[in-house]
């Protein structure tokens, strides 16, 4: 079946510290989408993308679409506090399957 | 309003025991999923209904099952609960087409 990696599995930044996690995908996918989940919380949607190369923003998280449709990632400019959290990718095949990323979990030291 | 809850926040219970859990969303989406999050954090999709149809089982113990009374609900019962059941349970909605997942607060399952 079709699988999803993410990298890396654990992130430590000092606070203004840049991140960035990355997904990949064994399989071409027809969209992929991002999601956060604060220690504690549920996973909340962050953005869907869906157009081989596409590049979206929103304030300091860039998210970008690979050209073949495989792999994805989410960038953080200057890391603050209340970015903490596990990031996931999730993947859809088409209709086929939606399956989730393990997840990067990132942690912010001020 | 909470768009999609789920009952109870918490539950502990003995191995053998039988338990469920309620979700109900208020979003008019169509579809609807059961996940389980582990202690890593892995979060993998249990079932999926349709307009009250199953249209994604995966290799789950038959000792889950769901049941989806109407398109706004869908409940999670377990039978001779287990130590590795202990997980959070996670209800979702999505409407088909953008499939964007909105997730309930979970229910932390500890099993002794």
């Amino acid at each position: 079946g079709q699988q999803v990696m993410q990298i890396p599995q654990y992130q430590h930044v000092q606070e203004g510290e840049d991140f960035t996690t990355y997904c990949n995908s064994s399989t071409t996918l027809s969209n992929i989408q991002w999601y956060k989940q604060r220690p504690g919380g549920h996973p909340v949607f962050l953005i869907q993308l869906v157009k081989s190369g596409e590049v979206k923003k929103q304030k300091r998280l860039t998210f970008q679409f690979g050209e073949a449709k495989k792999n994805s990632s989410l960038h953080i400019t200057a890391t603050q506090t209340t970015d903490v959290g596990t990031y996931f990718c999730a993947a859809d095949n088409y209709g086929q399957n939606f399956v989730f990323g393990p997840g990067t979990r990132l942690s912010v030291l001020p | 309003d909470t768009a999609v809850s789920q009952t109870p926040k918490y539950l502990v219970t003995q191995m053998g025991n039988d338990k469920s859990i309620k979700c109900e969303q208020n979003l008019g989406h169509d579809t609807m999923y059961w996940y389980k999050q582990d202690s890593k954090k892995f979060l993998k999709i249990m079932f999926s209904y349709n307009n009250k149809e199953l249209i994604i089982n995966e290799t789950v113990p038959n000792r889950f099952s769901p049941k989806s009374p109407d398109k706004a609900h869908l409940n999670l019962h377990i039978n001779s609960l287990e130590l590795g059941d202990s997980a959070v349970y996670f209800c979702a909605s999505s409407q088909r087409g953008t499939e964007i997942q909105y997730f309930g607060a979970g229910t932390r399952l500890s099993v002794l």
